[in-house]
């Protein structure tokens, strides 16, 4: 099975731009989850989307976004980027994201802003 | 909300020592504690998990523990091979809303010298 394809794999941006970033997860899969990794803050929970649905949010201003299609692709977009956007942004997929799930992390969008 | 903290946050150790990374956790509702490698340049992929119903797991050089009174658990690497350098993480698994979001520690990096 295939595992959680993430594009791009790097991107370069200047402040004030928006950005989208896409994740693709394991067949079958239907919750993905979105994180922040950062060296001074670590593993930071973005959201959750599970049937084209956002179930959970994290701590994030409302300039992160996200959204989830049908055939459970999920796009995450941050508009009017900062400096501090500078990150590793990762996607992990479950199953339904239910208790006990395992999550599987894709390889990482690395997003530098200048 | 939970609160996971990670110790120690860097390990250096000899190739063929043991390594000990412990975690502990604040939400007595959490029930699961998977741990995930992360090495450079990837993301993190899953090595062992554990459920409260089980206090010891071990799967070849690593085994999990887990202390549901004291709310700690902890990953024990036998045998270190210089392979095993990387960043590791912990997390506990409790429920927010419909589904059970992981909070991660901060993560150990994890240095075995030749």
């Amino acid at each position: 099975k295939a595992g959680v394809t993430q594009t791009p794999r790097y991107l370069i941006k200047t402040r004030g731009q928006q950005v989208t970033l896409s994740c693709s997860p394991i067949s079958g899969h239907r919750s993905v989850s979105w994180y922040q990794q950062t060296p001074g803050q670590g593993l930071q929970f973005l959201f959750e989307y599970f049937s084209e649905t956002q179930r959970n949010k994290g701590n994030f201003p409302g300039r992160f976004s996200g959204r989830q299609f049908s055939n459970s692709r999920s796009e995450m977009n941050v508009s009017t980027l900062e400096l501090g956007d500078s990150a590793l942004y990762l996607c992990a997929s479950s199953l339904d994201g239910g208790r006990g799930e395992t999550q599987y992390f894709g390889p990482g969008t690395r997003l530098l802003v200048l | 909300g939970e609160n996971v903290e990670q110790h120690p946050s860097t390990l250096s150790v000899q190739e063929g020592d043991s390594a000990v990374i412990k975690c502990t956790y604040s939400d007595s509702a959490s029930n699961y504690f998977p741990w995930y490698k992360q090495e450079l340049g990837k993301g993190p992929q899953l090595i062992i998990d554990i459920r409260s119903n089980v206090g010891e797991k071990k799967d070849q050089r690593i085994a999990v523990t887990l202390n549901k009174t004291a709310k700690h658990f902890s990953l024990h690497i036998t045998e270190t091979q210089p392979e095993d350098s990387a960043v590791y993480f912990c997390a506990a698994s409790g429920s927010s809303g419909g589904s059970y979001i992981p909070t991660f520690g901060r993560g150990t990096s994890l240095i075995v010298h030749p």
